[in-house]
């Protein structure tokens, strides 16, 4: 069974720019969830998907946003972009239920510069 | 809303030595709570979990975690350390739709 992907695995974007980051789910599931993790931060959530739907955000700005399609792929987008930005963005797939868990991608590094 | 917090951002210990690596959790219903590994430059991976039933659960690599209620701790395990198992150690609780992860403790490993 194929893991969980995520496109691309490095960036380097400039302040002000917007990125788009990719994953696709282990076939069969049907959320997806998003988090940042920084040094100084730690790993936090950003949002979670389910079958199209967001059903949970983070405490993140209005700049971080994400969509899951009908195959249950998703993106998350960050509008311009600032230094802080940078981190390491990791995604995981879940059947949906919490004592399920969840499997993660390998992330995507975002460098900000 | 749940906290974990994981006593010590590092913990060094010798190759063959026990391995204890502590979590603390808060939450105000019955927990769901993991634990994942973080190598370099790579993703999380789910060592171990534990939903209901037996409070000692047994992982991959060797780990294990015990869960206590009274002390509300999940504390990572594993008899003897291997170099390999040098990485950072993530222990988390799940909330509504999303985990909760404490800050993490990076596990270094002597030969």
């Amino acid at each position: 069974k194929a893991g969980v992907t995520q496109t691309p695995r490095y960036l380097i974007k400039t302040r002000g720019q917007q990125v788009t980051l990719s994953c696709s789910p282990i076939s069969g599931h049907r959320s997806v969830s998003w988090y940042q993790q920084t040094p100084g931060q730690g790993l936090q959530f950003l949002f979670e998907y389910f079958s199209e739907t967001q059903r949970n955000k983070g405490n993140f700005p209005g700049r971080f946003s994400g969509r899951q399609f009908s195959n249950s792929r998703s993106e998350m987008n960050v509008s311009t972009l600032e230094l802080g930005d940078s981190a390491l963005y990791l995604c995981a797939s879940s059947e949906g239920r919490p004592l399920n868990g969840y499997t993660f991608g390998s992330g995507t590094r975002l460098t900000v510069v | 809303a749940q906290s974990v917090t994981q006593l010590g951002s590092h913990v060094s210990v010798s190759e063959g030595a026990l391995v204890l690596l502590r979590c603390n959790y808060s939450s105000s219903v019955p927990p769901y709570l993991f634990w994942y590994v973080q190598y370099p430059n790579q993703g999380l991976q789910l060592l171990l979990k534990y939903t209901t039933g037996a409070t000692l659960v047994k992982g991959i690599n060797g780990f294990e975690a015990e869960f206590k209620k009274s002390e509300t701790s999940f504390h990572l395990t594993k008899p003897s350390a291997h170099m390999s198992d040098a990485a950072e150690y993530f222990c988390a609780v799940s909330e509504v739709y999303k985990l909760v992860f404490g800050a993490g403790t990076i596990l270094r490993v002597k030969s």
